[in-house]
């Protein structure tokens, strides 16, 4: 079955780039109709979307972090990737990546992220 | 704080059956579909129920969800030890070109 596993530092410096990578396994980034997301939970607290990309490199980022997050697609190795610029410690989370599911029926969006990663904590610190 | 409003703590004993509301607005839930998800401690989100009412393959019908106007509701009946988690609801917010919106989450605590 589709399985997702996230990749990377797990200690940044602040100010520096968080860089992450899902690859995906069981499954192809490049079927149609899926997106794929990255979600972040600082601990304790609740979900945080960032930003989705489809495989030809539509992307969609969460309007209060888009200045910072770049996502990033790679088809050849069946993964997709994250950035975010400028980091501090308030971006220490564990950070999820997910398939999303997304239609419009009637005018309505539904969306869902379905299979999710086991996550990865990233820590901001000097 | 949270485009989508839950209480951030619920309870129920074994066997009874508990809510937990999703409140939003006209961008949100309003106009779009509304998706719960349960997360155990120290584990990933699961996708618990989407399209509103619809439940994935291997949920029980213990979990139903139900939608009206900028309202949602995750209903729990035959509370078990084992549905002790954290719950979110989600939807898509058509403001700002369109994104992802969360609720804060809900504790479950099965007494």
């Amino acid at each position: 079955q589709l399985q997702l596993q996230e990749s990377g530092p797990g200690l940044v410096k602040p100010s520096e780039t968080l860089s992450l990578t899902c690859t995906v396994s069981g499954g192809s980034v490049s079927s149609s109709g899926y997106y794929w997301g990255w979600i972040r939970q600082p601990p304790g607290k609740g979900l945080d979307w960032l930003g989705s990309i489809y495989y030809s490199g539509n992307t969609y980022y969460n309007p209060s972090l888009k200045r910072r997050v770049t996502i990033s697609v790679d088809t050849s190795k069946n993964q997709f990737s994250l950035k975010l610029t400028s980091v501090t410690a308030a971006d220490t989370a564990v950070y999820y990546c997910a398939r999303q599911d997304q239609s419009i029926l009637a005018g309505a969006v539904r969306d869902w992220f379905d299979p999710w990663g086991q996550g990865t904590l990233v820590t901001v610190s000097s | 704080q949270s485009v989508l409003t839950q209480p951030p703590s619920a309870s129920g004993t074994p066997g009874q059956r508990i809510t937990i509301s999703c409140s939003g607005s006209t961008s949100n839930i309003g106009s779009n579909t509304v998706t719960w998800y349960q997360q155990l401690p120290g584990t990933a989100p699961k996708l618990l129920i989407y399209n509103d009412n619809q439940r994935p393959s291997g949920v029980p019908d213990r979990f139903s969800g139900s939608k009206s106007g900028t309202a949602a509701s995750l209903a729990i009946s035959g509370l078990q030890s084992e549905d002790e988690a954290d719950y979110y609801c989600a939807s898509w917010d058509d403001s700002l070109d369109g994104h992802v919106v969360f609720g804060g989450g809900t504790k479950l605590t099965v007494l």
